[in-house]
């Protein structure tokens, strides 16, 4: 089945690291993707993630997958108040189809 | 410049009206897609058209139809508006329907409100 969850509600303080985790089900998915929607805006790519990669790092962004677990994080470093927004998982399946998350709502306090 | 162009923003309307979306790429892409975000920030895939052909239509009532006039233009035409069919409506775009890697490219999306 296709199914992408992720925790609904992070907080986090500026300056601190964010973690924001993700499980998927379709072991065939090849390409992994972080999205990020900010309020009354649509979703903008973030990052991505090949399925035979571990890790992969953009500025302060890094991604790990774990594919036997079917886990993904996205880490953010040094988190700043200007990333306080909504983060969606994605897989792309096979079908063709982008499965999205439920979001995680990422919240930075001064 | 903006790539991928939903209108309008806003869309408040009556129950039983018929209303339309329109959405426009210039990423010169081939697939257009239409999802629907409800109050809970749950994205949900409606229908994709690729160079003008229905691929994905997922289960939507058929008072939701998509129109692509051209691969450029994807709008969604509903008809008895329903209170339930409140949310935000994301057209998006990708470069092909079953590539690799085809990210989405979003709309700003149209937040519809039906009362």
């Amino acid at each position: 089945g296709e199914d992408v969850e992720q925790s609904l509600f992070l907080s986090v303080r500026e300056g601190d690291s964010s973690v924001i985790n993700c499980t998927y089900t379709d072991s065939s998915s090849t390409y992994l993707y972080w999205y990020k929607q900010e309020p009354g805006a649509g979703l903008q790519l973030l990052t991505y993630i090949f399925s035979n990669m571990d890790m992969k790092q953009d500025q302060r962004l890094t991604v790990l997958l774990n594919k036997k677990d079917k886990h993904l994080s996205l880490r953010i470093a040094d988190t700043q108040t200007g990333d306080s927004a909504i983060y969606f998982c994605a897989e792309n399946n096979q079908g063709g189809k982008l499965i999205f998350g439920q979001g995680t709502e990422l919240s930075v306090k001064p | 410049d903006t790539a991928v162009s939903q209108t309008p923003k806003y869309l408040v309307t009556q129950m039983g009206n018929d209303k339309s979306i329109k959405c426009e790429q210039n990423l010169g892409h081939d697939t257009m897609y239409w999802y629907k975000q409800d109050s809970k920030k749950f994205l949900k895939i409606m229908f994709s058209y690729n160079n003008k052909e229905l691929i994905i239509n997922e289960t939507v009532p058929n008072r939701f139809s998509p129109k692509s006039p051209d691969k450029a233009h994807l709008n969604l035409h509903i008809n008895s508006l329903e209170l339930g069919d409140s949310a935000v409506y994301f057209c998006a775009s990708s470069e092909q329907s079953r590539g690799l890697h085809s990210p989405l490219h979003f709309g700003n999306g149209t937040r519809l409100t039906v009362t």
